[in-house]
């Protein structure tokens, strides 16, 4: 299956500092990534949709100048969490959409990456 | 609105086999996911349907029904390293992913 590397792994941080993740798609491109978050023994919750070339999509609830999410290219999205606070400490995870195939055999498929844990001091 | 249904937790025996059901209701349907989650780790994909019936996949199937919204996830041979949680998760009409919380699936020796 496709790869998806996300980056860093995990970070600790003081509060009132900011913190980018950088999601990539490894070998195909990807016009769509999304932005999960998972607290423990919870299931996913999207963030947000992103969009390459244009404005990320956030879901309600979600502070769009909070998390800040560039997706400049078709295989780098990143999401920057400004000024961290102790409730923002998470788990991140982002996927890529790999939209594939010929005719009517095409697949839609979202693969993860390994995700990020965030934990704010 | 949009719901998923799958058991919280299911037990079962290495070598054994269990299947895990799921029914879903959504706006629109393109297709439905089955993810594995082991702990502390990021889902990776297991399988895709969009049409009905059965799509193996090694030790992995995955059925689906759509017009009873109902999919389920058969897993053959179980090994300890199956143990973990499974995520069903149709595609919504707006290609989202629809989450519910999943199955844990705990593997006894």
């Amino acid at each position: 299956g496709a790869v998806v590397s996300q980056h860093p792994s995990w970070v600790i941080c003081k509060s009132g500092t900011s913190v980018k993740i950088e999601c990539r798609s490894l070998d195909f491109q990807a016009t769509t990534m999304f932005w999960y978050r998972q607290f423990p023994k919870q299931s996913l919750m999207l963030m947000a949709t992103s969009n390459e070339g244009s404005k990320a999509t956030y879901e309600q609830g979600v502070e769009k100048d909070k998390f800040l999410i560039n997706h400049a290219s078709l295989t780098l999205s990143t999401l920057t969490v400004t000024s961290a606070h102790p409730e923002d400490s998470s788990f991140y995870i982002c996927s890529a959409r790999d939209f594939a195939g010929e005719g009517g055999l095409k697949t839609d498929t979202q693969y993860f990456g390994p995700g990020t844990r965030l934990t704010v001091l | 609105g949009q719901n998923i249904d799958q058991p919280t937790e299911m037990t079962a025996t290495e070598g054994a086999i269990v299947q895990i059901n799921c029914t879903y209701q959504t706006s629109g349907f393109n297709g439905l996911f089955w993810y594995q989650q082991h702990a502390g780790e990021a889902p990776t994909f297991l399988s895709y349907n969009v049409l009905d019936g059965l799509e193996e996949k090694g030790r992995f199937s995955s059925f689906l029904s759509r017009s009873k919204g109902y999919s389920y996830l058969l897993l053959k041979e179980l090994q300890m390293k199956d143990s973990a949680s499974y995520l069903c998760a149709p595609m919504d009409s707006n290609y989202q992913l629809i989450w519910g919380a999943g199955t844990k699936l705990i593997i006894k020796p």
